[in-house]
């Protein structure tokens, strides 16, 4: 069993959709929880990152932290077709070393 | 601002050539270190880190080798490339507890 589940997709919705992005995890040390957005062909980009519960918002996104359930979520409203990428969630406990999931590929159809 | 550079962005080796990648920072002194590996479709494989000049840790026993000749210069080298290394290479640099990834280099062996 991996550390770190993800649905590799592909998530495919239209354009104006509220997305939710999901990753599990079994290691109850994690305390930072990071969501990454890569488009094809191009390096990870740090959209944002939370320390341990609860939720974080900057602009059409919003992060949740569920450590009881070990359950994270990413949320992104008025999905455009430029959120069209694969997103992948990362965590760690205070450490430099990341854990990854193997991310989730996102499609936004016009 | 911090900055990461990354190259070459493409690569065509024949099995059997040496290989070395190159990764600088910008903006930062004394950074973390990362080299990762991404196969088509999969996940991200951390593959060596540095904490400071000449200090390398390898996660991946293979034909790869990494060194950080300077602070903000990280190398990923091979004597012999074999067709297992095919893949997209990206190196990161870390702040607090995140990471930030460069543009990759993708390479083809054939």
């Amino acid at each position: 069993q991996k550390e770190v589940e993800q649905d590799p997709g592909p998530l495919s919705v239209p354009e104006g959709a509220i997305v939710s992005l999901n990753c599990t995890y079994s290691n109850s040390a994690f305390q930072y929880f990071m969501w990454y957005r890569q488009y094809s062909r191009k390096g990870p980009e740090l959209l944002m990152y939370t320390y341990s519960s609860g939720n974080k918002e900057d602009g059409r996104f919003t992060a949740q932290v569920d450590k009881s359930s070990k359950y994270i979520s990413l949320f992104i409203r008025d999905s455009q077709p430029s959120d069209s990428a694969t997103y992948l969630c990362a965590m760690n406990n205070a450490g430099n070393m990341l854990t990854f999931g193997g991310g989730t590929r996102l499609m936004v159809k016009p | 601002s911090q900055t990461i550079h990354q190259w070459p962005a493409t690569l065509v080796q024949p099995v059997g050539s040496p290989l070395s990648l190159e990764c600088t920072v910008e903006g930062t002194s004394n950074p973390n270190l990362y080299w990762y590996r991404q196969a088509a479709g999969r996940g991200l494989q951390l593959l060596f880190y540095s904490v400071g000049i000449g200090q390398i840790s390898s996660e991946v026993p293979q034909n790869l080798s990494a060194s950080r000749p300077q602070d903000r210069q990280f190398i990923l080298s091979s004597k012999k490339l074999l067709l297992s290394d095919s893949g997209f290479y990206l190196c990161a640099w870390s702040g607090s507890v995140e990471q930030y990834f460069g543009p990759g280099t993708r390479l083809t062996v054939t």
